[in-house]
């Protein structure tokens, strides 16, 4: 089975710019997640998808980022304007609505530096 | 915030030997998990044991969970350099959300 798929992998950009992340979960995969991790860190959950309805979003700085999965499937996630603290790799994860099942899957994620 | 804190931050062994590292969190959970992920790479799943149970092993993985004392443990036997790598652990409540630590990173040398 295909894995998490993201791009780009890596991206710089100035602060004050604006830039969006891609997500394709595993076919099937109803919930999907978008995490943020700094250097050293573990990583942060953003925001829960479940379908296409947003199920958390309560860590999104939602001044800055917001997040969408249009017809439940593919996901962006998009910072705008970005800020040097916002460098950090973005996770999307996904995971199966089946009883018994809770591992996530993750992607490779997007590492982000912001200058 | 993150609920889970692994304890040691980073840990090196010499292949051969076993890596034990620790987990505390804070609430009651419905399960926790362990992650490895490779440097640059994404989270790979590892391991999951549930709030009524007390031990798990997969492969050369043997997890350990204290709901009293709100602890797991992570054993690794007989480490190979494809070891080395970050370790989270991860809770699970009742709403499939993970709570992440911030890791411990290990370290096999040849």
């Amino acid at each position: 089975e295909a894995g998490v798929a993201q791009s780009p992998r890596y991206k710089i950009i100035e602060k004050r710019q604006s830039v969006a992340f891609w997500c394709n979960p595993i076919s099937g995969h109803a919930t999907l997640y978008w995490y943020q991790q700094i250097l050293g860190q573990g990583p942060k959950l953003l925001i829960q998808f479940q379908n296409n309805g947003v199920v958390d979003d309560s860590q999104l700085p939602k001044d800055r980022f917001s997040a969408e999965r249009l017809k439940g499937v593919d996901s962006t996630l998009k910072i705008q304007p970005a800020k040097l603290e916002d460098s950090a790799v973005y996770l999307c994860a996904s995971k199966v609505q089946l009883s018994g099942r809770y591992e996530q899957y993750f992607g490779p994620g997007t590492r982000l530096t912001v200058t | 915030s993150q609920q889970g804190e692994e304890d040691p931050q980073a840990l090196s062994i010499q292949e051969g030997e076993n890596a034990t590292m620790n987990c505390s969190y804070k609430t009651s959970i419905n399960n926790l998990q362990w992650y490895r992920q490779n440097s640059g790479r994404g989270l790979v799943h590892l391991i999951l044991i549930r709030s009524n149970e007390r031990e798990k092993h997969s492969g050369r993985l043997r997890v350990t969970l204290d709901t009293s004392k709100k602890s797991s443990s992570l054993l690794i036997t007989a480490s190979r350099a494809a070891d080395t790598a970050s370790y989270f652990c991860a809770t699970e409540l009742n709403d499939y959300k993970l709570s992440f630590g911030a890791g411990t990173t290990v370290t096999v040398r040849a």
